[in-house]
């Protein structure tokens, strides 16, 4: 059974950092590209940041870009979304999704993050 | 960036009706769109993608057609668990989503 279980969210404050984690189960990680997508309460869904498979090719939505770095350990099956400079406005649940034939077939249950002062 | 406008906001009907939800692209994706359920506290589910293929596990009621710059999600007979969001999304350019469709009970 494919399983990609989220953690590292809570709170922080503005300006401050933190690192999400997504642990996947149930499938050959490293042959699939992953992404991460959040949702801020009450909101739709925006994507945030994807990488490939082997990691060496990452791409950032333009409003995280130059704050969020999106990694990936195969060996772990543990994909990342390291955050700085965290702003109101980031503070939403964070999904990973493992993306298949270009669609995010399988998603984690979330982690949220909380910005506030 | 293209643009997804989805339609209508809020789609209130009974069990057993038809749920017909639109969405539309800024500009032409051709069939690269998928449709997403979501439930209150759960991660969205893939029902749809390129346009009208159901994705694994998903009832027969779902369907999807369109290309271009339309589409349309379909429920045929609408059961209890449908009640949800539904957003779709495009993968022409980088991933975006629709603003969804809340699909309640009438």
């Amino acid at each position: 059974e494919v399983q990609l279980v989220e953690s590292g969210g809570g709170l922080v404050q503005p300006g401050g950092s933190l690192r999400l984690s997504c642990a996947a189960s149930g499938f050959t990680f490293s042959s699939y590209a992953m992404h991460w997508v959040r949702q801020a309460p009450g909101k739709g869904l925006e994507y945030v940041s994807a990488i490939s498979s082997n990691g060496g090719s990452t791409y950032y939505a333009n409003s995280v870009k130059g704050r969020f770095t999106i990694s990936r350990d195969n060996s772990k099956n543990t994909l990342y979304l390291q955050m700085g400079s965290l702003r109101a406005e980031d503070m939403a649940v964070y999904y990973c999704a493992r993306l298949s034939r270009g669609w995010y077939d399988y998603w984690g249950q979330g982690t949220l993050v909380t910005v506030s002062s | 960036e293209i643009v997804l406008t989805q339609s209508p906001a809020t789609l209130s009907l009974s069990p057993g009706e038809r749920a017909t939800l639109s969405c539309r692209a800024s500009q032409s994706v051709s069939s690269y769109l998928a449709w997403y359920q979501q439930k209150p506290g759960q991660a969205p589910r893939l029902l749809i993608y390129d346009a009208s293929n159901r994705a694994t596990g998903i009832p027969a009621r779902f369907s999807g057609s369109g290309s271009g710059t339309d589409f349309t999600l379909t429920i045929s007979s609408l059961e209890p668990e449908d009640f949800a969001v539904y957003y779709c999304q495009q993968r022409s350019n980088w991933p975006t989503f629709g603003p969804g469709t809340k699909v309640d009970i009438k």
